[in-house]
């Protein structure tokens, strides 16, 4: 069973529009993650979180921008979509020390018209 | 610089064959390695890992890897495929740097299973 709650599982919207998706996990985990996911390559990482009041930009350059006012929350939010952002996005988890394994929500598959 | 090498895109075995799905790793210091399985239209979840101890790791649904230092290597096997284990299966290596617990996947192998 998911811990970890994306949404939504699936947006096809427009040009210049402005998005959140939505991650949440009920685990009380300090670390979270945005990993961005396209066919054929490996997972990127755009996002991550240490904690509350905590974000830092992953190893791939992202127009998104990310927050963590909760620990169990953290949305990813592009201020104006362009077709260049479709892709899978993926939301996950750790506790405790470095090295612990990541929990995984399901994704979103966003698609910009 | 730590890096993945999953080889095989794409592995296809008849039911009840052996699964062998390879992995390679280059990294200046003894990673955290793990086994990551993705079902269509979901999330990754963790088949096994391993940090130190034991080599011959044992994961959940029958999978294990062994971690070879001398190869650089954590190919994951399991000896009778099931239809069930038709997925896309993804290497990781996970390193301290700067504080931040990096983790690099690789591009993943999908293995298809024969009836």
């Amino acid at each position: 069973e998911a811990d970890i709650y994306q949404t939504p599982r699936y947006l096809v919207i427009g040009t210049g529009k402005k998005i959140t998706l939505e991650c949440s996990q009920t685990m009380g985990h300090d670390k979270m993650y945005w990993y961005q996911q396209d066919p054929g390559m490996e997972l990127h990482l755009i996002h991550y979180s240490y904690g509350v009041n905590s974000t830092e930009k992953g190893d791939l350059s992202s127009e998104s921008t990310v927050s963590r006012i909760r620990t169990e929350h953290f949305p990813l939010t592009l201020e104006s979509a362009r077709p260049s952002h479709t892709s899978q996005y993926l939301c996950a988890s750790s506790e405790g020390a470095w090295g612990r394994p990541q929990h995984f929500g399901d994704g979103t598959r966003l698609s910009i018209l | 610089a730590q890096s993945v090498t999953q080889l095989g895109s794409h592995v296809s075995v008849s039911e009840g064959a052996l699964v062998l799905l390879r992995c390679n790793y280059s990294s200046s210091v003894p990673p955290y390695l793990f086994w990551y399985v993705q079902y269509p239209n979901q999330g990754l979840q963790l088949l096994l890992k391993y940090t130190t101890g034991a080599t011959l790791v044992k994961g959940i649904n029958g999978f294990e890897a062994e971690f070879k230092k001398s190869e650089t290597s954590f190919h994951l096997t399991k000896p009778s495929a099931h239809m069930s284990d038709a997925a896309e299966y993804f290497c990781a290596v996970s390193l301290n740097s700067g504080g931040y617990q990096k983790v690099t996947f690789g591009t993943g192998t999908k293995l298809q299973v024969i009836p």
